[in-house]
């Protein structure tokens, strides 16, 4: 199975500043038969389902603010909030969707200093 | 509307089986295969497996597999998750999640408490 190790595990931060979390895979997750890197970003607030902010590596899902961005390669990955808002607050994951199983990252916290 | 409505609470005693149900409406329900997602008190998020509404054909998570059955009722576009011999590890909180046209999970149902306890 694909493991995919998220960090940090949890992160505060004051509004308006920036914040980064990052995600390693344990193979690369580019897709050879279409060129795609299957890896989403997941926003899970409190009590709610999680909700998709970042797909395929680093397409914005609709309504996601630009604020959010997603970037990397084969290996690597980053979700990075520019400017930190309140709402933004709950627990991210990352999840990879190139092999079966899927497999989520272990899930950052995000909280508002 | 566009919404997968899941089947209310359980409480179920170990080596019980469960059988959760996921509504889908507002779409095309043989278009898009669905997904079980699970969590459990504190933790991460953990795939089940899938169905597809269309073929009936399933993938399921190898941990699962003989435990796991997903299947689909075309007549009410209704997807079902049974997890049969049920442990108190079991006990979380079970989504469905629809992977979209754009091979997104858009769609999240609310998510089904499933509590195992003696």
């Amino acid at each position: 199975d694909v493991v995919m190790t998220q960090t940090p595990l949890s992160l505060a931060v004051t509004p308006g500043e920036a914040a980064s979390i990052s995600c390693r895979s344990s193979q690369s997750l580019l897709d050879s038969d279409d060129g795609n890197t299957y890896v989403d970003w997941y926003l899970q607030k409190p009590g709610q389902s999680p909700q998709l902010l970042i797909h395929k590596l680093s397409f914005r899902a609709s309504g996601v603010p630009d604020r959010f961005s997603g970037s990397g390669s084969d290996t690597d990955f980053t979700l990075k909030i520019s400017r930190v808002e309140a709402e933004d607050v709950g627990i991210y994951y990352c999840m990879q969707l190139t092999e079966f199983p899927l497999t989520f990252g272990g899930g950052t916290k995000v909280e508002i200093k | 509307q566009v919404q997968l409505v899941q089947s209310g609470a359980e409480v179920k005693k170990p080596g019980a089986s469960v059988k959760v149900s996921c509504k889908a409406s507002g779409y095309i329900f043989i278009e898009s295969w669905l997904h079980w997602v699970r969590q459990a008190p504190g933790q991460g998020l953990e795939w089940l497996g899938r169905v597809n509404p269309n073929s009936g054909d399933t993938t399921y998570a190898q941990k699962l597999q003989g435990r796991v059955t997903m299947t689909r009722d075309m007549s009410s576009s209704t997807v079902y998750m049974e997890l049969s011999s049920l442990r108190s590890d079991d006990t979380a909180v079970y989504f469905c999640a629809r992977r979209g046209s754009a091979e997104v999970f858009d769609l999240w149902g609310l998510g089904t408490l499933v509590t195992v306890s003696s």
